[in-house]
């Protein structure tokens, strides 16, 4: 089974504080993606990496960086943490090519207070 | 830009019934069609994934199925039950630049 697993289902963190979320797959997939999702909006593409230390950005890419210096992991980063970045955060990986499949983690609830 | 359109956002139907999810796409030239299933405050969980050469596939209650040239794929329940009830997404996978475009999903909740 695939799996794709981030560090945390649920953090809570204060004001300005530096967050690193962290994905980790083990199919030695190319591609991962970082989402966020909040109600009424849907999935919103943060970031994507297809490869290792390469990025680019997607949607909503204010706010954040990322870092992918190993195939199998892929890090968030909250340089400085903002009450409008409260919101489920969501990791994917796929294969690159035409016919993949995503998988997803188990989603992060992330509170900034 | 290519768009994923679920229609409705949410769906109520008594226990037992056969449903019917649609999702409607922009762009004709689409690789794959994915339908995932979350429940709340959880991840997405991949239900069928739908490959460019293929028009339908098959998991035990679920069948879902690619119109190419209409632009829609629809993810048919059988015997809907309880535990059925959750947001259900479809997704463009592959190709594109290997993004995934989501649609918003639909909220299903199965009536005992």
């Amino acid at each position: 089974d695939v799996k794709v697993t981030q560090s945390s289902r649920y953090l809570v963190k204060r004001t300005g504080e530096k967050v690193f979320l962290e994905c980790v797959q083990d199919m030695d997939h190319e591609n991962m993606f970082w989402y966020r999702q909040d109600p009424g909006l849907g999935l919103r593409l943060i970031y994507f990496s297809y490869d290792v230390k390469m990025k680019e950005k997607g949607d909503i890419p204010e706010g954040y960086s990322v870092s992918r210096e190993k195939k199998e992991r892929f890090s968030l980063i909250l340089e400085s943490a903002s009450t409008n970045q409260t919101s489920m955060y969501l990791c994917a990986s796929s294969f690159r090519g035409l016919d993949t499949e995503a998988f997803f983690g188990q989603g992060t609830r992330l509170t900034v207070v | 830009k290519q768009e994923v359109t679920q229609i409705p956002a949410a769906l109520s139907v008594p226990e037992g019934e056969n449903l019917v999810l649609n999702c409607s796409f922009t762009d004709s030239a689409i690789y794959n069609l994915q339908w995932f299933r979350q429940d709340p405050g959880k991840g997405l969980t991949s239900l069928l994934l739908i490959q460019s050469s293929q028009r339908e596939q098959t998991s035990g209650r679920l069948n879902a199925s690619l119109d190419k040239s209409s632009g829609r794929s629809t993810l048919y329940i059988a015997a809907s039950q309880p535990g059925d009830s959750a947001t259900y997404l479809c997704a463009q996978t592959g190709g594109l630049g290997d993004k995934i475009i989501f649609g918003k999903g639909t909220r299903l909740h199965i009536l005992p």
